[in-house]
């Protein structure tokens, strides 16, 4: 079974359009961590934000914002005013504390954002 | 800090060859993992060491894959014999254990096996 859920595969909106990419995770753990990664075209995968299970506070970083709902399993992330340059694949992953740091990534959504 | 380094960049091999991918962890951290990429199974962890030790290498696909990691500074990721399936971009990835905090992937290797 899968631990994260992407079920988004494809996405495309307009620039300066919000976006909301969707990420479920499933566990049994009480301590785990969340995060988002972003895989531009050229590649490489840069981690985007870290969140504990302990910590449900929804955060903002520029035109980022998460979403944690531990009641629903979900860790959604929203651009606001997207841009070109956020066109790339975005990637939710797991981990939990019992399995001793090993990642759990979904299966990416892949973001287009027309000009 | 350099990052995670992964050598090479890029390669490509005849069908049967050996292939030997390298990778230095950030250093510091003590988790490492092998990610493969593609566009049919997106990222797939292969394996991942704590303080050097396999954890846990059940994705690796079969015998043709091994990986070693020697020293807190060093590991391989070895394809032999090589198949043309096997053609990948192939991440390595670091963390600090202690702290389960993110990992820190490198520019990975894209491997074209001919």
């Amino acid at each position: 079974a899968q631990k994260v859920t992407q079920a988004q595969t494809e996405i495309s909106v307009v620039e300066k359009e919000d976006v909301t990419l969707d990420c479920v995770y499933e566990t049994r753990d009480t301590t785990y961590y969340l995060f988002w990664y972003k895989q531009p075209p050229s590649g490489e995968l840069v981690f985007l934000i870290r969140r504990n299970s302990f910590d449900e506070q929804n955060e903002i970083s520029g035109r980022y914002s998460w979403n944690f709902q531990k009641s629903t399993s979900s860790f959604n992330f929203t651009i606001t005013a997207s841009q070109v340059v956020d066109s790339a694949v975005y990637f939710c992953a797991l981990s939990e504390v019992n399995t001793g740091n090993q990642f759990y990534f979904g299966t990416g959504t892949s973001l287009t954002v027309i000009p | 800090d350099a990052g995670v380094i992964q050598s090479p960049r890029h390669e490509v091999t005849e069908m049967g060859q050996e292939v030997t991918l390298r990778c230095k962890p950030i250093s510091g951290h003590n988790s490492l993992f092998w990610y493969r990429q593609t566009m049919m199974r997106g990222l797939e962890l292969l394996i991942y060491f704590n303080n050097n030790v396999p954890i846990d290498d059940s994705g690796m696909p079969e015998d043709r894959f091994s990986a070693k990691m020697p020293n807190a500074s060093f590991s391989t990721l070895k394809i032999q014999p090589s198949e043309p399936r096997d053609s990948a971009v192939y991440f390595c990835a670091s963390s600090l254990l202690a702290d389960y905090t993110e990992a820190f992937f490198g520019q990975g290797t894209r491997l074209t096996v001919v």
